[in-house]
């Protein structure tokens, strides 16, 4: 089983649809989650640190169920500037390397 | 405030030749990780370095590959020889402490080494 496992769609989706990303990952001693953000093989850019009791960041919403050892994001009323890559990202503990999924491809069309 | 800075942002060597990748962490960052992505694939984990100090090479391939990070100066992650497979990208990140949820790696734009 892969360390952290993600659907690599691509989810090819319309302005303004609501899209959900699902990840999985097999350590379950995991402490930090993240998801990140990356464009054309570009850097990795942060989208944002994911926390047990759920957090939102406008219209993104992040969601960690640690029994089940499963992550997901959800982002409202997509935007074309939404069309990236969107990696799931855990950490072990910290100062410990960040191990990536291989990325779930957004394409959002007007 | 300057975010990590990688040089140089391509690179283009021929088999057998060395490579060097220099990276300078966000100021006041004293932890740099370094990724490699090859086509195709995910971001892999290869050494995590304090200044002087190498904290995990575990996932560093056990021949060609070093990196260092001085007490002065950039990261350098250094191949020898390099082959083909060597093409990829090579990110670098950098946090302040101990990266966490509350203090995230915060990554650089990366060199893409090509090898001909």
């Amino acid at each position: 089983r892969k360390e952290v496992e993600q659907d690599p769609g691509p989810f090819n989706v319309p302005e303004g649809a609501t899209v959900a990303f699902n990840c999985t990952y097999s350590n379950s001693a995991s402490q930090s989650f993240f998801w990140y953000r990356q464009d054309c093989r570009k850097e990795p850019k942060l989208l944002m640190s994911v926390y047990s009791s759920g957090n939102e960041d406008g219209r993104f919403t992040a969601q960690l169920n640690r029994a089940s050892q499963y992550i997901s994001l959800l982002i409202r009323d997509s935007k074309l500037s939404d069309s990236a890559t969107y990696l799931c990202v855990v950490n072990a503990k910290a100062g410990t390397a960040l191990i990536f999924g291989k990325g779930t491809t957004l394409s959002v069309s007007s | 405030n300057a975010g990590v800075m990688q040089n140089p942002r391509h690179l283009v060597r021929r088999r057998g030749q060395e490579a060097r990748l220099r990276c300078s962490p966000m100021k006041g960052h004293s932890h740099v990780y370094w990724y490699r992505q090859l086509p195709e694939e995910g971001l892999k984990f290869m050494v995590y370095l304090q200044k002087e100090n190498i904290i995990d090479e575990s996932g560093m391939p056990k021949e060609r590959f070093s990196a260092e990070f001085p007490k002065e100066g950039p990261s350098i992650l250094r191949i020898q020889q390099v082959v083909r497979g060597d093409s990829a990208a090579y990110f670098c990140a950098s946090s302040p402490v101990q990266a966490s949820s509350n203090q995230p790696q915060h990554f650089g734009d990366g060199t893409r080494l090509s090898i001909l």
